[in-house]
C-alpha cells in the first residue's frame, strides 16, 4: 500500500535561519507530488507541483524553493525564513492524469519567530 | 479566476442532528469537486469527490454531497452526526490546464463543533 511520510511534525525556527521539510512516499511510482500550505484560519494554498524528478512548478511567488531530487522525494526551503512562513505545511501525492485524489501527509507545523 | 467559497467559518450541532455544510464555486466549465476533512494537527482526508455522472455522490463515515450546477454548489451532508465528526471540512475544486492532477484549490475551511 502507499503511505506517504513527512517530518517534522512540528518545527520553531527564527526569522532568518534555513529551512528543509521532507516528503517522502512509498508504495507507487512516477507521483505527482505537491505542497500546500495553510496559513492560520485561511484555507490550503497550492505552493509548489512536480510531474517528475526535477521538475518543479511555482504557484505562487514566495521566499521558499522546492526540490525533486529522488522520484519519491520532495523537499520544501528557504534559505531565510521570514515571519510570513509560519504555517501548516502538507505534502500530497497523486497519481494519473485527471484529478483523482490527492493523498495528504500529516503535516508539518512551521512557527517563525 | 477559480474560486471556492464556503461562507460558514465556524457550524456547531448537536450530536445526533444533521448536518449541512456549504460550498459554492467559481468555475467556467465542469468542476470536479472535492470534500475533505482534518482532524487536529492532521492532513487531509478525502471524503468524497465529483467527477461526472449522478449528482448525488456518497462518501466515507456516512457522508454525501449534491452538485448542484445551477446554483454553483457542492453541499455536504450527514443525516446523524457524530462526537467525532468534529473536525475541519474542506471544500476544493480541481483545476482544468496542464492537465496536471491535484491542483486543487481549496474553500477556506468550516470548523464544525459537535455539542453532546
Amino acid at each position: 500500500s502507499q503511505t506517504i511520510h513527512q517530518w517534522p511534525a512540528t518545527l520553531v525556527q527564527p526569522v532568518g535561519s534555513p529551512l528543509s521539510l521532507e516528503c517522502t512516499v512509498e508504495g507507487t511510482s512516477n507521483p505527482n507530488l505537491y505542497w500546500y500550505r495553510q496559513a492560520a484560519g485561511r484555507g490550503l494554498q497550492l505552493l509548489f507541483y512536480s510531474v517528475g524528478i526535477g521538475q518543479i512548478s511555482s504557484e505562487v511567488p514566495q521566499n521558499l524553493s522546492a526540490s525533486r531530487p529522488q522520484d519519491r522525494q520532495f523537499i520544501l526551503s528557504s534559505k531565510k525564513l521570514l515571519l510570513s512562513d509560519s504555517g501548516f505545511y502538507l505534502c500530497a501525492w497523486s497519481v494519473g492524469q485527471k484529478n483523482e485524489k490527492l493523498f495528504f501527509g500529516s503535516g508539518t507545523q512551521l512557527s517563525v519567530l | 479566476a477559480q474560486s471556492v467559497t464556503q461562507p460558514d467559518i465556524h457550524i456547531t450541532v448537536s450530536e445526533g442532528a444533521s448536518l449541512e455544510l456549504r460550498c459554492n464555486y467559481s468555475y467556467g466549465a465542469t468542476p470536479y469537486l472535492f470534500w475533505y476533512v482534518q482532524s487536529p494537527g492532521q492532513g487531509l482526508q478525502l471524503l468524497l469527490k465529483y467527477f461526472s455522472g449522478d449528482t448525488l455522490v456518497q462518501g466515507i463515515k456516512g457522508f454525501e454531497a449534491e452538485f448542484k450546477r445551477s446554483q454553483s454548489s457542492f453541499n455536504l451532508r450527514k443525516p446523524s452526526v457524530h462526537w467525532s465528526d468534529a473536525a475541519e471540512y474542506f471544500c476544493a475544486v480541481g483545476r482544468h490546464g496542464s492537465g496536471n492532477t491535484g491542483k486543487l484549490i481549496f474553500g477556506q475551511g468550516t470548523t464544525l463543533q459537535v455539542k453532546p
